[in-house]
């Protein structure tokens, strides 16, 4: 089974700052990774999927990268809708998600 | 508009068995799979497995292979998850999701639904 690390587990960063979390996948997951925002009470909203393609809708301050085993998600401008967990997940083989990063105001 | 519109919470008692339904909207029923993914409380995500609704395929992560049944039905467009033989660790909020492809990232989440076993 293929294991993600995500770091880190919790973060606090300032409004219109930079967020950057990552993602290590226990093997090549071939840029198979999306990232999601779940925010309590309802399901995770999908913002990039295949490494670095924005879902539509998604504001372009959203962003990621990588490629083999290690992989990134950033928001450029932090604004306070942004405050969630952030989960990675694979799906290169079979699925597996992140242990996820709480995002809080600073 | 796309919504997956899961069924209320549910208290069962240990031993038992839970059937969780998923309603489709908004969309081809048939032309999407449907996952299922199991958050227990305070905890990360867990992928259960999935459905092809289309042909009734299923996929299961070998974890729940002996707690999970997923099943459709195509004329109400309901997806179903039943956990049998439930325990406290079974306590979790359970998601429905779909995707396009059968290895593709879910793009439409339900809302959720909370079973606690207890008695």
């Amino acid at each position: 089974d293929i294991q993600m690390t995500q770091s880190p587990s919790s973060l606090s960063a300032s409004l219109r700052g930079k967020v950057t979390i990552t993602c290590k996948a226990s093997q090549d997951i071939n840029k198979y990774i999306a990232w999601y925002q779940h925010k309590p009470g309802k399901g995770p909203r999908l913002l990039i999927h295949y490494t670095s393609t924005l879902q539509p809708g998604i504001p372009l301050r959203f962003s990621g990268s990588g490629s083999g085993r290690d992989y990134s998600f950033s928001i450029s401008s932090l604004e306070p809708e942004d405050i969630a967990t952030y989960y990675c997940l694979q799906y290169d083989n079979l699925y597996t998600f992140g242990g996820g990063t709480k995002l809080e105001i600073k | 508009e796309v919504q997956l519109q899961q069924s209320g919470p549910d208290l069962v008692k240990p031993g038992a068995s839970v059937k969780i339904s998923c309603k489709a909207s908004g969309y081809s029923f048939t032309g999407y799979y449907m996952h299922w993914v199991k958050q227990s409380h305070g905890k990360s995500l867990e992928w259960i497995g999935r459905v092809n609704p289309n042909k009734g395929g299923t996929s299961y992560n070998q974890k729940f292979k002996d707690k999970a049944i997923l099943t459709v039905d195509k004329s109400s467009s309901t997806a179903y998850m039943e956990l049998r033989s439930l325990t406290s660790e079974d306590s979790a909020v359970y998601f429905c999701a779909r995707s396009y492809y059968d290895q593709g990232a879910m793009d439409y989440w339900g809302q959720g639904t909370s079973v606690t076993v207890s008695s």
